[in-house]
C-alpha cells in the first residue's frame, strides 16, 4: 500500500458543487501539504499544516479550505467548484524536527475536472 | 521570498545526447535545501536528489549529475546519454530551513529514439 493515499483519484463534477479530496498517510509525518499542478505552472502550494492544530495558507488558497482531522489525515475542500479549479492535485508529507529538509513524499494525485 | 525559475519550458533531444536542465533559485535564507523531482508520463512524482546549502559538492548517480553553484544560485541537472525513458517533466524545488517547499514551473524533456 502507498504511504500517502489520495481519494478520489479522478473526479468529474459540475460548477457550484462542493468537492472534498482526502489524503491519509502512514509515514508518521507531522507536516502535510496540498499542491495543485497546472501545465506550465508547476506545483503551487494551496495549504499546509505542520501539526494538527496548525493550518497555513499557501500561494493560492482562495477558493479552497482544508481540515486536519488527525496527524494522518488532511482534506482539501472546494466549497463551490469552478472550471478554473480543474487541475491535478497532490497531497504530500514531510518530516519535521531538527533534521527536516523539506523532502516531500507525494500521493499519486487526484485529477479533478470541473465542468 | 523564495523563488525557483526553470527557464526551459520544453527540451527535445535525440537518444544518446547529453542534456542539461537549468534551475535558478532565490532565497534570503542561509540554510536551505534544493531538490529535483521527476514526473514521468504516468503522473507520479519521483524524488531524485536533495542538496543542502552547505554542501556544494557536485553529485553523480549513474547517468545523472547535478551541479550546485551558490555563486550563481543555480542547481543544474545533466542527463548523460539520454534514453527514451528519461522523457518526463522535471521539477526543481527549494525549501528554506526544511519548511514549505516551492517548485519551479518544470521542464518537459522529450527524448526521441
Amino acid at each position: 500500500d502507498a504511504d500517502v493515499t489520495q481519494t478520489p483519484r479522478n473526479r468529474i463534477t459540475k460548477t457550484g458543487k462542493r468537492i472534498m479530496l482526502e489524503c491519509s498517510q502512514t509515514k508518521g509525518h507531522d507536516r502535510m501539504y496540498w499542491y495543485r499542478q497546472d501545465p506550465g505552472l508547476g506545483l503551487r502550494l494551496i495549504y499546509y499544516s505542520f501539526d494538527v492544530k496548525d493550518i497555513n495558507k499557501g500561494e493560492i488558497s482562495d477558493g479552497y479550505s482544508v481540515s486536519r482531522q488527525a496527524q494522518a489525515k488532511f482534506s482539501l475542500s472546494l466549497e463551490s467548484a469552478i472550471p478554473n479549479q480543474t487541475a491535478l492535485y497532490f497531497c504530500a508529507t514531510s518530516d519535521a524536527g531538527q533534521g527536516a529538509t523539506g523532502e516531500l513524499f507525494f500521493g499519486e494525485g487526484s485529477r479533478l475536472t470541473v465542468l | 521570498a523564495q523563488k525557483v525559475t526553470q527557464a526551459q519550458t520544453e527540451i527535445s533531444v535525440v537518444e544518446k545526447e547529453d542534456v542539461t536542465l537549468d534551475c535558478v533559485y532565490e532565497t534570503r535564507d542561509t540554510t536551505y535545501y534544493l531538490f529535483w523531482y521527476k514526473q514521468p508520463p504516468s503522473g507520479e512524482l519521483v524524488f531524485l536528489i536533495r542538496r543542502n546549502s552547505f554542501d556544494e559538492q557536485n553529485e553523480i548517480s549513474g547517468r545523472y549529475s547535478w551541479n550546485f553553484q551558490k555563486s550563481t544560485s543555480s542547481f543544474n541537472f545533466t542527463i548523460t546519454a539520454s534514453q527514451v525513458v528519461d522523457s518526463a517533466v522535471y521539477f526543481c524545488a527549494l525549501s528554506e530551513r526544511g519548511f514549505k517547499t516551492i517548485f519551479g514551473a518544470g521542464t518537459r524533456l522529450f527524448v526521441k529514439a
